[in-house]
């Protein structure tokens, strides 16, 4: 199975920072990367497909690069209503596994 | 708009079977892969299975294998989750998720239901 590591597993940042957030693949999934959000209580959300493609009505300011084993979630200005877990899934192989999640909350 | 329902979650004991059922609208079903994700209380995402527009192609996780059978109906825009001899490690909630380009992601989830296995 492919292993997906991400760093950090929690930040604090204030409204308007940038946040990055790493996903790390235990192998090569070129570019089959998915980002979802979750906020409490909710279903999660995807916000990135194919590592770097927004999901349609998705804000700018979220962003996806990379490709091979890492990749980063970037947010360029975060906002009140990003505080949530972040996770990352590959989509190269099954079983479709998951990072353990980052919780962005606020400073 | 797309909506799906889950529906069929509650208090099972350990060894006992749950049928899960996932209601799909505002979208062709029978063109859609079709997933099951759970998430555990306060733990992460885990997939748990995964089944072709057709129905022909299936897979799971190994945490499930020999235990959970996922199955569709297109005529009634329905996905299923047969759940036998659960465990008290299958308590979690469980989201249905519309998955788009052949499985590579899931677009839309519905609002989950839990299922608590429990003496």
């Amino acid at each position: 199975d492919i292993q997906m590591t991400q760093s950090p597993s929690s930040l604090s940042a204030s409204v308007g920072n940038r946040v990055a957030i790493t996903c790390r693949a235990s192998q090569s999934i070129t570019n089959f990367l998915n980002w979802y959000q979750q906020k409490p209580g909710k279903a999660p959300k995807l916000l990135i497909y194919a590592a770097s493609s927004l999901q349609s009505g998705v804000p700018s300011r979220f962003s996806g690069s990379g490709a091979g084993t890492e990749f980063t979630l970037t947010i360029s200005s975060l906002q009140p209503e990003d505080f949530a877990t972040y996770y990352c899934q590959q989509s190269h192989s099954t079983p479709r596994t998951f990072g353990q999640g980052t919780k962005v909350e606020i400073k | 708009q797309v909506q799906l329902v889950e529906s069929g979650g509650g208090l099972v004991k350990p060894g006992g079977s749950l049928r899960l059922s996932c209601a799909a609208s505002g979208f062709t079903f029978s063109d859609y892969y079709m997933s099951w994700i759970r998430q555990a209380p306060g733990k992460g995402l885990e997939w748990v299975s995964y089944i072709s527009s057709s129905g022909r192609t299936i897979y799971y996780a190994d945490s499930v294998k020999g235990r959970f059978t996922i199955s569709r109906d297109n005529a009634k825009n329905s996905l299923y989750l047969q759940m036998n001899s659960l465990r008290a490690e299958d308590t979690a909630v469980y989201y249905c998720a519309r998955d788009a380009r052949l499985g590579d992601y899931s677009d839309y989830w519905g609002q989950g239901t839990l299922v608590t296995v429990s003496s």
